[in-house]
């Protein structure tokens, strides 16, 4: 069964850092096609891409938030994290974490439930 | 950027067809992929490469693609359909994978 989740502080402070992990079972990052991404939604807006890793240690991120985002990988502990500096009260917004399993090129298959981080002084 | 425009709203009356649209430009020569999305939950993938469904999802979600326009359409339409609808590809030129802007259901 493969299941994803999400875990970081549900509150920061502007111009803080913020570092989630993604927690996953069921599946391993080593193989051939498998990746996981981040994807974020602010309160009733929709979906939006931030960053994938790949079962190669391939790194793609979104060009509205590249310079603050850094994604890794921890395959021994089946772990993705996602850090994002300079943190803005318009970075409020539940951030997901998703699994495409197929090669990049293709659809988030599971989902974590999501994060809920909220920017505030 | 690759930019999917889909209408805000659909509304539609129960054991009706739902057809939600995810319009760009060449979208045919792209896979495209539906979520649904009810409140307070993860997105859950509805149909994938076009209309391809997961295990799972029932046959009354059925998806297409040609030209500039996608579309989901949800045959026999249930309350429990009522939900956001997002429709999803992987551009190759930028290597980012964009989301509509998602499709408020209404089941009247």
């Amino acid at each position: 069964q493969v299941t994803l989740r999400e875990s970081g502080p549900a509150l920061v402070k502007p111009t803080q850092t913020l570092t989630l992990t993604c927690t996953f079972s069921g599946f391993s990052l080593n193989t051939n096609g498998m990746c996981v991404s981040w994807i974020r939604q602010p309160p009733g807006k929709a979906l939006e891409w931030l960053a994938l890793i790949d079962w190669d240690d391939e790194k793609y991120y979104s060009t509205s938030v590249k310079t603050r985002l850094t994604i890794s990988k921890d395959t021994s502990k089946s772990q993705v994290v996602l850090t994002m500096t300079n943190m803005d009260p318009v970075d409020t917004a539940t951030y997901f974490c998703a699994r495409i399993s197929r090669g990049r090129d293709n659809w988030f298959d599971h989902w974590g439930q999501g994060t809920l981080v909220t920017v505030s002084s | 950027s690759y930019v999917l425009t889909q209408p805000p709203s659909v509304s539609v009356a129960p054991g009706q067809t739902a057809r939600i649209t995810c319009g760009a430009k060449d979208i045919g020569t792209k896979s495209v992929h539906w979520y649904q999305q009810k409140p307070g939950q993860a997105p859950v993938l509805v149909v994938y490469d076009d209309r391809a469904r997961p295990s799972g999802i029932p046959d009354r979600f059925s998806g297409s693609n040609s030209g500039n326009m996608a579309t989901l359409t949800i045959s026999r339409v249930e309350v429990g359909d009522e939900a956001d609808y997002y429709c999803q590809v992987w551009d190759s030129r930028s290597d980012h994978w964009v989301f509509g802007g998602g499709t408020k259901l209404t089941v009247l």
